[in-house]
This record gives structure tokens, C-alpha cells and sequence, in this order.
């Protein structure tokens, strides 16, 4: 069964405090992706990256980081220095970067942070 | 002004009507065009691509205007489980995705 899994779906945490947020995806895509999704707000992207051992910043990075040691993987670090990491987490996957390749998200991961 | 904008509504219908939503994007050199949709707390989920000529599925048709830079779906004969929140979407073809903010539709009985 194909898919892409985010866990856990629910986390809280202390301020100070980093924390990491787990995607895996089994569809063989390449490109894989981070968003937050805050109310009244579309998604906007933390990071991306189209292969292995490679990723860029999206529009938010500031306060987060990433890594991609394997195809499958995609974990992302909220760290404390992110100011307002309160947020629905979602992790995408597609084929590619270029082109009309649609995205594919996993269940997301709800953060909070007091 | 936001790269793609939508009507956040709410809009709510009765069950058998017709709806329609219109999102607008600012970068003329989006090239691919996307509808999810996304039920209350959970991941958006791809509804369908929308090209050029015009596409549907089913209910759902999906047209394009590339001139006057929006994207319209609509709905008909609404079901009670067409409630979610619609996602536009464009992408640039070697660029992210921009989503708008969504716009909410609730059916009636």
C-alpha cells in the first residue's frame, strides 16, 4: 500500500525545546517537500528537496532544518529558534520538481508548542 | 497583493445545487493548475489538474483563463460529502507550488 506517513499526528512541547517530525513516503518519488499550514492561511513551504544528499529553502525556513540521507526519508527539525512554531505540519511527495507533477501529502503532524 | 487568491466564503448550499469558485493568480508564468480539496483537520487531497482546453470528472468541472489569469471549479448536483475546504493551486514549471488560503463549502440538506 503506497502512501506517505508523518508521525506522530499530534505533539506537544516546551518552548526551548527542538523537535523532529518523521515523513517516510514508499511511492518512489524523488522530490519531497515541507509545509505549515496556519489558520485562514494557505501552505506555505519550509523546505524542499529533489534528490538525495540535496535541499533548498522555501519561503519560511528560518528556525527549521532538513535532511535527506535516503530517498524515503525527509525528517524535519523544528528548532527553538523558530518564533512561532504553533502549526499543522505537512509533508508532500511528486515525481519531480518540474513540470505539472502533482503533490501527494501525507496525514500532517499538529505541533504544539507552550 | 497574494500570489493566488481565493474566495474564503463560507459558501453553503443545500444538497442538488450548483457551485462555482474562482481563484485568481498573479504570476503569468504559472503553467500548471491544480484543485485539492481538504476536509476539516486532515491533509489536502488532489482533486484534479485543470488544463487548458477545460476538464471534468464527474461533477467537478475545472476550467482555466489563462488571459485573465484565473481558474474556476464547479460543482454540481452537490452532495453532503462535497463539505471540505477547495485548495487552488498554481505552479510555475520549474517553481513551487503556491496555494491559496482555500475557499470553505458546506452542503445542506
Amino acid at each position: 500500500d503506497g502512501g506517505i506517513t508523518q508521525s506522530p499526528k499530534y505533539l506537544f512541547r516546551k518552548e526551548g525545546q527542538n523537535v523532529t517530525l518523521s515523513c517516510e513516503q514508499n511511492l518512489n518519488h524523488d522530490a519531497m517537500y515541507w509545509y505549515r499550514q496556519d489558520p485562514g492561511q494557505g501552505l506555505r513551504l519550509i523546505y524542499y528537496s529533489q534528490i538525495v544528499n540535496d535541499f533548498q529553502k522555501g519561503d519560511i525556513a528560518e528556525g527549521y532544518s532538513v535532511s535527506r540521507e535516503k530517498k524515503e526519508s525527509f525528517p524535519l527539525t523544528v528548532t527553538s529558534a523558530q518564533k512561532n512554531p504553533t502549526a499543522f505540519y505537512l509533508c508532500a511527495s511528486s515525481m519531480g520538481t518540474l513540470g505539472s507533477n502533482e503533490q501527494y501529502f501525507g496525514p500532517g503532524t499538529r505541533l504544539t508548542v507552550t | 497583493r497574494k500570489e493566488v487568491e481565493q474566495d474564503p466564503g463560507p459558501f453553503n448550499v443545500p444538497e442538488g445545487a450548483t457551485v462555482a469558485f474562482n481563484c485568481t493568480y498573479s504570476n503569468s508564468a504559472s503553467q500548471s493548475f491544480f484543485w485539492y480539496r481538504q476536509d476539516c483537520r486532515k491533509e489536502p487531497k488532489l482533486l484534479m489538474s485543470v488544463y487548458s482546453s477545460g476538464n471534468e470528472d464527474g461533477r467537478f468541472t475545472a476550467q482555466l483563463n489563462r488571459a485573465s489569469q484565473y481558474i474556476s471549479l464547479l460543482i454540481r448536483d452537490s452532495k453532503l460529502s462535497d463539505s471540505a475546504t477547495y485548495l487552488c493551486v498554481v505552479k510555475p514549471y520549474n517553481n513551487d507550488m503556491r496555494f491559496g488560503a482555500g475557499t470553505r463549502l458546506t452542503v445542506k440538506p
